[in-house]
């Protein structure tokens, strides 16, 4: 199966910034077929980004998803209080999906 | 707007079996796959089973095979995860979510996708 490996583990930044999450596969995902979730502390995860790029229904424009390949990324262009969380990366090109471990944005 | 409610936590003891529900509403239940994801305390997500509820096979990680069990009722829009064997590594909070398959084959077995909604999750603690 697919390993994801993310990176870093824990991002410490400050509301308005700028931050990119990696998000590294052990080989190549089949179609791009690469998703991101947001998970807050004692809530289930919430659906960001499918195919790599495209935004989930109501997500706001400052998250972005890029890559292709085994490398994708994730970015937030201005972080809001809100976005404080850990986020993981999905693989659904090759059975069975496979999650990476996490990458939690923290406030600094 | 799809909801998926899950019934509530468990405490069961090493060696025995925990079933979880997960009632949809708002969607067109049967033709979408419902997924299992666990996820045990502090740690990352892990994808267990599914099943397409207009069909009666589901498909399992090969971790859980043998003692897991996925069905579905179609006429209460509802699906079930049974997990028997119960060890301390299963403590974990279970997720239910819906999973848009990339392709379905005749028999039901099923190429996942992403999953755009999830069930509150349930509370599995196994413990002596």
């Amino acid at each position: 199966e697919i390993v994801l490996t993310q990176s870093p583990g824990t991002l410490s930044s400050s509301p308005g910034e700028r931050v990119t999450l990696s998000c590294r596969a052990s080989q190549s995902v089949v179609n791009n077929n690469l998703a991101w979730y947001q998970q807050k502390p004692g809530q289930a995860p919430r659906f960001l980004i499918y195919g790599a790029s495209s935004r989930a229904t109501g997500i706001p424009d400052r998250f972005s998803g890029s890559g292709s390949g085994t490398d994708f990324t994730l970015t937030i262009s201005r972080l809001e209080p809100e976005d404080f969380a850990v986020y993981y990366c999905q693989q659904y090109g090759s059975s069975p999906g496979t999650f990476g471990q996490g990458t939690k944005v923290e406030i600094k | 707007q799809v909801q998926l409610v899950q019934s509530g936590a468990e405490v069961k003891k090493p060696g025995s079996s925990v079933s979880v529900s997960c009632k949809s509403s708002g969607g067109t239940f049967i033709t979408y796959a419902i997924s299992w994801v666990r996820q045990a305390p502090g740690q990352g997500l892990e994808w267990m089973g599914g099943i397409v509820p207009v069909f009666e096979t589901a498909n399992y990680a090969q971790k859980f095979q043998g003692r897991l069990t996925i069905t579905a009722d179609r006429s209460t829009s509802t699906a079930y995860l049974e997990l028997s064997g119960l060890t301390s590594e299963d403590t974990a909070v279970y997720y239910c979510a819906r999973d848009r398959p990339r392709s379905i084959a005749a028999d039901g077995h099923f190429s996942g996708s992403f999953f755009d909604f999830w069930g509150q999750g349930t509370l599995v603690t196994v413990s002596s």
